[in-house]
């Protein structure tokens, strides 16, 4: 079954802090793992895509990366700041009959960054 | 240029009503996707057309439907509302179908909270 996890749910850290998501997958066959960042009462923002051949992918403060071979992705985010404050969701697009592309959403983390 | 817009924002609606919920993409886009966001189960897909036309689906059953108009303005309805189809649904729009073998951003609109009682 094609699965999207990430952890943690939710995260506390100071501002200025640096820390980093999860995202699991067993979506096959693979096509691209994107990275969304959510405020409050809004709709989701892009901050990465990425395909196979990439293996990390930069945006700012925040840094993604991909293990293709162990099926992990990772966003680092660097010298947080209040306004990341939000829901970071993982998305990973798994193609069906070579031409089709289906989109599975992990649930997210749940970042809030405290003065 | 103007950003994805979804209209309207909220929404409250009884059991056994129906809906339609409205989303016109950036300008320029032609592929335009919906779906369904709630705390439990997260940001779920639904459909998408381009060019007028369902190029894919999700899980969801047939009281879900949508359609593309010429100038790619999209509407969802729902049917036959449950409390359990109290949600955010979120319309996104992109340049080409997403549903194809190459990566297009998609860019996601504020969103419209539907409350059924």
């Amino acid at each position: 079954k094609n699965q999207v996890e990430q952890s943690p749910q939710s995260l506390i850290i100071l501002e200025g802090k640096n820390c980093t998501l999860q995202c699991n997958y067993t979506v096959s066959p693979f096509s691209n793992l994107r990275w969304y960042k959510q405020d409050t009462g809004r709709g989701p923002v892009s901050l990465t895509i990425m395909t196979f051949s990439e293996n990390t992918k930069s945006n700012g403060r925040y840094t993604a990366t991909l293990d293709a071979d162990t099926k992990q992705s990772s966003l680092h985010i660097t010298a947080s700041q209040l306004s990341d404050s939000a829901s970071y969701i993982c998305v990973v697009s798994a193609r069906y009959g070579g031409a089709t592309n289906k989109l599975i959403f992990g649930t997210g983390t749940l970042l809030a960054v405290q003065p | 240029k103007a950003g994805v817009t979804q209209t309207p924002r909220y929404l409250i609606k009884t059991r056994g009503q129906q809906v339609t919920l409205s989303c016109s993409p950036i300008s320029g886009h032609r592929s335009v996707s919906w779906y369904q966001q709630t705390p439990g189960q997260g940001l779920q897909f639904l459909f998408e057309y381009f060019s007028e036309t369902q190029r894919n689906k999700g899980n969801f059953p047939g009281r879900f439907s949508g359609r593309q108009f010429s100038n790619s303005r999209s509407e969802m309805n729902v049917s036959t509302l449950e409390l359990g189809d109290s949600a955010l649904y979120l319309c996104a729009s992109s340049l080409a179908t997403t549903s194809g073998g190459l990566t297009y951003e998609q860019y996601f609109g504020p969103g419209t909270r539907l409350t059924v009682t």
